[in-house]
C-alpha cells in the first residue's frame, strides 16, 4: 500500500520570506512520480511541480523547489518569495507504476503581508 | 480554467432526493476520477474511469452511482444521501492509457460541487 504523510496541518508565512511544507511517502515501486497540487480558496486545485523518481535532480518551477530524498522517502516543497497569492491548501502526493494516486491530507498555507 | 468543468456549483438536497453531478472535460483525456473532499478526510479517491469504462471503486456506498458515457464526460448519480454526505466532490481528469491511469500522469480538477445534504 501506498501512504503520504504531510505532518504539517496549518503553516504561515510573511510575505517575500522563504518556506518550506513536508511531506513524507511509502511506497514498495521503483518507479513513481511525486506532486504537489495547490488549491486556493473557493479556486481549483492545480498542479504546482512534479518530480520523476528516478531523477536525482530537484524539479524546480520558478518561486517553486522541491528537495527530493529518495532514500528518505522525503518529499519537500520550498516556496521562495512568498507571494499572497500563495496562500492556499497545499497537496503532496505520489503515483505508482499502475497508474494509482495517493494524496496527503494537506497543509493549509497562510501568507501574511 | 475551462479544462474541466463541472455543474451545479452548488446543490442543496434531502435526504430523499436524486440528483446528478455532471462534469465535462475539453482536454481529451482517456481518465476521469471523482473525489469527495471534507474536511474529516481532505481528499478521498472514490472512482476511476478509463475511457468509459470502471477502473476502481473504493468501497464507496450504492447511493453513489457514477455513469461515463464517453471520454469527456462524467456523471455521478446521487440517491438517499446522508448529511455526512455533504462535501465538496471534484472531478478530475488525465491523460491515461487505454489501460488506465498511468504513473506519470498528472491531475486536472474542476472547481467542485459543494453538496449540502439536509
Amino acid at each position: 500500500a501506498q501512504t503520504v504523510t504531510q505532518s504539517q496541518p496549518e503553516m504561515s508565512v510573511q510575505e517575500a520570506e522563504t518556506v518550506t511544507l513536508s511531506c513524507t511517502y511509502d511506497t514498495s515501486e521503483n518507479n513513481y512520480y511525486l506532486f504537489w497540487y495547490k488549491q486556493p480558496p473557493s479556486r481549483q486545485m492545480i498542479l504546482v511541480i512534479r518530480q520523476e523518481a528516478y531523477k536525482q535532480q530537484n524539479a524546480t518551477e520558478n518561486r517553486f523547489s522541491v528537495n527530493f530524498q529518495k532514500a528518505a522517502k522525503s518529499f519537500s516543497l520550498k516556496i521562495s518569495d512568498s507571494q499572497l497569492g500563495d496562500t492556499a491548501m497545499y497537496f503532496c502526493a505520489s503515483n505508482t507504476n499502475a497508474g494509482k494516486s495517493t494524496f496527503g491530507d494537506g497543509t493549509t498555507l497562510t501568507v501574511k503581508p | 480554467e475551462t479544462g474541466v468543468t463541472q455543474t451545479p456549483r452548488h446543490l442543496v438536497m434531502g435526504m430523499t432526493n436524486k440528483k446528478s453531478l455532471k462534469c465535462e472535460q475539453h482536454l481529451g483525456h482517456n481518465a476521469m476520477y471523482w473525489y469527495k473532499q471534507s474536511a474529516k478526510k481532505p481528499l478521498e479517491l472514490m472512482f476511476v474511469y478509463s475511457l468509459e469504462e470502471r477502473v476502481e471503486n473504493n468501497s464507496v456506498p450504492s447511493r453513489f452511482s457514477p455513469e461515463c458515457p464517453n471520454s469527456s464526460h462524467l456523471f455521478l448519480h446521487l440517491h438517499t444521501l446522508q448529511p455526512e454526505d455533504s462535501a465538496l466532490y471534484l472531478c478530475a481528469s488525465s491523460r491515461g492509457l487505454a489501460g488506465g491511469p498511468t504513473f506519470t500522469d498528472t491531475q486536472y480538477f474542476g472547481p467542485g460541487t459543494r453538496l449540502t445534504v439536509l
